[in-house]
């Protein structure tokens, strides 16, 4: 059984360029959140996939867009990037609505200057 | 607005003394509470869930719904339960969705 996996582990941007953060769910799991870490803080939702459909948005603006594919694995896309995007972002699979318990993968720490 | 509040940022206990880690919570309803575990250099990883009410590495968590906390504890502090913790509790977002809304963690130093 493979572990959620994120790639880039690192990311530096320019302001205003835009990223794309890729993340492979644990097997046999079909939904996938996103969460945006910034310094000190705790994580925050940004939104969840559901069988390739987005199914749950936190408080983030359209600029924050995303994918998930049939095998389940999902992209985040951030566009017109501004320098408080520089965070941790997490992903985080789990069987079902995603009430129960999520794994989370390692991250991507994205640095914007 | 539901949330879940971390009082303290930063925690720090001599090894064998007891640890209670704060976590009160604002819901209207029955809620679900989650406490995950971020050691150094390793993921976010779920420690226990309140309606396991599973003892984890020494651990327990009682939901006290009359004060609306959710604490952390353990009888006796070890150097390996230094960690990041943080109190979550499982938000509808929906179209079935549950989105995990996080408190601000608390840092935990066990002092040898």
């Amino acid at each position: 059984e493979t572990g959620v996996t994120q790639s880039p582990t690192h990311l530096i941007k320019t302001r205003g360029q835009q990223v794309t953060l890729r993340c492979s769910s644990q097997s046999g799991h079909n939904t996938v959140s996103w969460y945006q870490q910034a310094l000190g803080q705790g994580p925050q939702f940004i939104f969840q996939y559901y069988r390739e459909e987005e199914n749950g948005r936190g408080n983030f603006p359209p600029r924050f867009s995303g994918l998930q594919f049939p095998n389940y694995s999902s992209e985040l896309n951030v566009n017109a990037l501004e320098l408080d995007d520089s965070a941790l972002y997490l992903c985080a699979s789990s069987p079902g609505t995603g009430k129960g318990k999520a794994f989370f993968g390692q991250g991507t720490r994205l640095t914007v200057v | 607005a539901q949330r879940v509040t971390q009082p303290e940022k930063l925690l720090s206990v001599f090894k064998g003394a007891p640890v209670e880690l704060k976590c009160n919570y604002s819901y209207s309803g029955s809620p679900e509470l989650f406490w995950y575990v971020q050691y150094s250099r390793q993921r976010l990883q779920l420690l226990l869930r309140h309606i396991s009410r599973e003892s984890i590495k020494g651990f327990t968590a009682d939901l006290n719904k009359g004060e609306t906390s959710f604490h952390l504890k353990k009888p006796f502090a070890q150097e390996e339960d230094s960690a990041m913790y943080y109190c979550a509790i499982p938000l509808y977002s929906g179209a079935g969705s549950y989105q995990l809304t996080f408190g601000k963690g608390t840092k935990l130093s066990v002092i040898p």
